[in-house]
C-alpha cells in the first residue's frame, strides 16, 4: 500500500526554467510533509518542509504548496540550476508517529543546459 | 556542527551471518531512525528509538533490531542475513519533537552474498 506517491519517475528541465515536482498521498492522518534530495551513495538532504495548517512554504529558489483537499504537494524549484539534478522524495508524517517517514519512490531531476 | 556520522560506509557478509551498523547523531538529538534503501521498495523505515528506548517500529522482521546508548549513539543489528537485505540503510536523527526535520547520514551499504 503506497501511501506517499511521485507519479513521475524522472523529470529533465532545461536550465533556469521552473521545475516542478509532484507528490500524492492517500492517508488524511498526514500532517507534515518533507522533500529531500539525494545524490547515489549519500544519505538524503532535507530541502523544505511544511505543515498542514500552511498551504505554502518558500525557501530561497525552493517553494512547496500543499492541498490539502486533493492530497497532492509540490515542489517548485525557480531558476533550475545543473547542481540540482538529483533524486528527490517527498515524505510524510502524522502527530502519532511523528518520526516514522513515509517516503515516495522518488523523482529524478536532469537539468539541462 | 557534525552531521550524523554512520560507519562502517560499506560491509560485504554471507548468508546466515549477522552485522551491526552504527549511527553517531548531530550533538544534541536525541532521536534516532533507521531507514533501508532498495531499488524494489524504496525507502522503508525500520525503527526509531529516543532516549534509549524503542519509540515507532516499522514492518520488519524481528531479525532487525536496534539499541540506543545514554550518549545517543544508536546501533542496528541484523541477524541470520539473508540476500535480500542487501540495501543502503541509513539513519536519520532529530531533536525528537513533533514535526521535526529528520537530518540523515551517508549510510551504510550492505551486500549479502
Amino acid at each position: 500500500d503506497q501511501q506517499v506517491k511521485q507519479n513521475s519517475p524522472s523529470l529533465s528541465v532545461q536550465e533556469g526554467r521552473i521545475s516542478i515536482l509532484n507528490c500524492d498521498y492517500t492517508n488524511s492522518m498526514f500532517d507534515y510533509f518533507l522533500w529531500y534530495k539525494k545524490y547515489p551513495a549519500e544519505g538524503p538532504t532535507f530541502l523544505i518542509s511544511i505543515s498542514s495548517i500552511k498551504d505554502k512554504n518558500e525557501d530561497g529558489r525552493f517553494t512547496v504548496f500543499l492541498n490539502k483537499s486533493a492530497k497532492h504537494l509540490s515542489l517548485h524549484i525557480v531558476p533550475s540550476q545543473p547542481g540540482d539534478s538529483a533524486v528527490y522524495f517527498c515524505a510524510a508524517s502524522h502527530t502519532g508517529t511523528a518520526s516514522k517517514l513515509t517516503f515516495g519512490t522518488g523523482t529524478r531531476l536532469q537539468v539541462t543546459l | 556542527k557534525a552531521g550524523v556520522t554512520q560507519t562502517p560506509r560499506y560491509l560485504i557478509k554471507t548468508r546466515g551471518q549477522q552485522v551491526t551498523l552504527s549511527c553517531s547523531p548531530i550533538s544534541g538529538h536525541r532521536s534516532v531512525s533507521w531507514y533501508q534503501q532498495t531499488p524494489g521498495q524504496g525507502l522503508q523505515f525500520l525503527f526509531e528509538y529516543f532516549s534509549e528506548t524503542q519509540r515507532n517500529k516499522g514492518n520488519f522482521p524481528g531479525r532487525f533490531s536496534g539499541r540506543q546508548f545514554s550518549n545517543s549513539r544508536s546501533e542496528m543489528n541484523v541477524s541470520t542475513l539473508e540476500l535480500g537485505d542487501s540495501a543502503l540503510y541509513l539513519c536519520a536523527s532529530s531533536s525528537g519533537g513533533l514535526k521535526e526535520t529528520q537530518y540523515f547520514g551517508p549510510g551504510t551499504r550492505l551486500l549479502v552474498l
